[in-house]
Formats: C-alpha cells, structure tokens, sequence
C-alpha cells in the first residue's frame, strides 16, 4: 500500500485478555518503530526493527510485552494480560533508516 | 540523557498571523529531526525533514530552520490558517550506533482562530 497500515483501529478488550495489534509498514522500508500515545501524554518509545539486526527493545514497559518483524515486513506488537493502563493509542512507523520516518493511524486501545 | 523539549506546550493565534515554534534538543550530535503535525484522533503527518548537515528547509508555508550547536529547532508558520490548528511534533534521530529511533518532545498545541 501507499502508506503504513496498522489494524485494528479499534479495540476494547477485558482486562487479563491477551491482545495483537498488527503493523504493515510501506514496502522496501527497512526500519519499524513502535510508540505509544497515553492520553495527554508525548510518544513513548516502545521497540525499533532495523532490517536484520536485533531490535531495541529497550522502551517496552514489562514483559508483558513483545513484538515481532516476520520477513523483515509486518509487525506485530503482542501485549499478555492486558492491564487497564495500557490503554492508549499504539502507534506504527517506518523508513529507510535514518530518512524520513511516516506513521499510521494508530490503534487505540482501551481495556476494561 | 537525550531529550527533547517543546514551548510553549500551547499557543492560539489570530488567523493571518505568523508564529514559530521552538524545538530544543540536549545533545547537538544529531542525523536529522524531523517535524510532524497531529490532528485530534488521528496518526503523525510528517511535514519536513532537516538533515544534520542542512540549516533550513521549506514547504509551502512552512519553514524549519536547525541550529545544532545551540540545540534547537524552529518551525515558522506563515499567514496560519485554522486548518493549521493541531499539535505539531518535533523528533529527533540523535547520533550513535545504528539505532535510527525517534526521540519525540510533548508537543505544542495550536489553534489558529477565524
């Protein structure tokens, strides 16, 4: 597609429930960025996949939390026995690392 | 640490009006910082990107000029208009290693009145 697709674009989930939140970036770009978006808070760095190397895990907040990069293309940010803070939107971006970064629309997350 | 700082946190103008905003960053080693705007509801528009090595770049009515020796950057918004009314972002690739991630600062909110 033309632009970073991320799905769902909404989800409310029970508390405890486990929840996937799925990210195709645009073709041929070679970096994936997590973030996430409390409500009146800034953007917080979650996780970052550059092509084949390891990727920076170091903003996910527990081990409630993983992600994947299957084929060096969609990403797929995992979070186990959600917890009611963990509402907020979750946000997707690619690039050709270091060059300019472009977001999807985010899924917005709300556990009850 | 590495951090990025945004002011003011809002701001409201008259439409017609030029204005600037201010983006300082704590460390001057820097690839590039790239500018976004946020509409309510909805994802990240990337706006311009500055390299490191560039002082300014323009599109449209928008500006960013980066001084990084100062740690800071701006974006001049001329003639606004309320369709400029959003949060504006500023994001910073800082150097070091491979690691390409966005260090984000909390935003300013505009709102451009008719």
């Amino acid at each position: 597609g033309a632009g970073v697709s991320q799905s769902p674009s909404n989800k409310v989930t029970e508390k405890g429930k486990d929840v996937e939140l799925r990210c195709d970036p645009i073709s041929g770009h070679t970096a994936l960025y997590w973030y996430r978006q409390s409500l009146g808070q800034g953007l917080e760095f979650l996780i970052y996949f550059q092509g084949n190397s390891a990727p920076d895990k170091s903003g996910l907040p527990s081990d409630r939390f993983s992600a994947e990069r299957t084929g060096g293309s969609v990403s797929t940010l995992t979070i186990q026995r959600t917890q009611q803070e963990d509402s907020a939107v979750y946000l997707c971006a690619s690039s050709l690392a270091p060059r300019e970064a472009f977001f999807g629309q985010g899924t917005r997350l709300t556990v009850v | 640490k590495q951090e990025v700082t945004q002011i003011p946190a809002a701001l409201s103008v008259p439409e017609g009006e030029n204005l600037v905003l201010n983006c300082s960053f704590t460390d001057s080693a820097i690839y590039n910082l790239q500018w976004f705007r946020q509409d309510p509801g909805k994802g990240l528009t990337s706006l311009l990107l500055i390299q490191s090595s560039q002082r300014e770049q323009t599109s449209g009515r928008l500006n960013a000029s980066l001084d990084k020796s100062s740690g800071r950057s701006t974006l001049y918004i001329a003639a606004s208009q309320p369709g400029d009314s959003a949060t504006y972002l500023c994001a910073v690739r800082f150097s070091g290693g491979s690691n390409y991630k966005l260090t984000f600062g909390k935003g300013t909110l505009l709102t451009v009145n008719p």
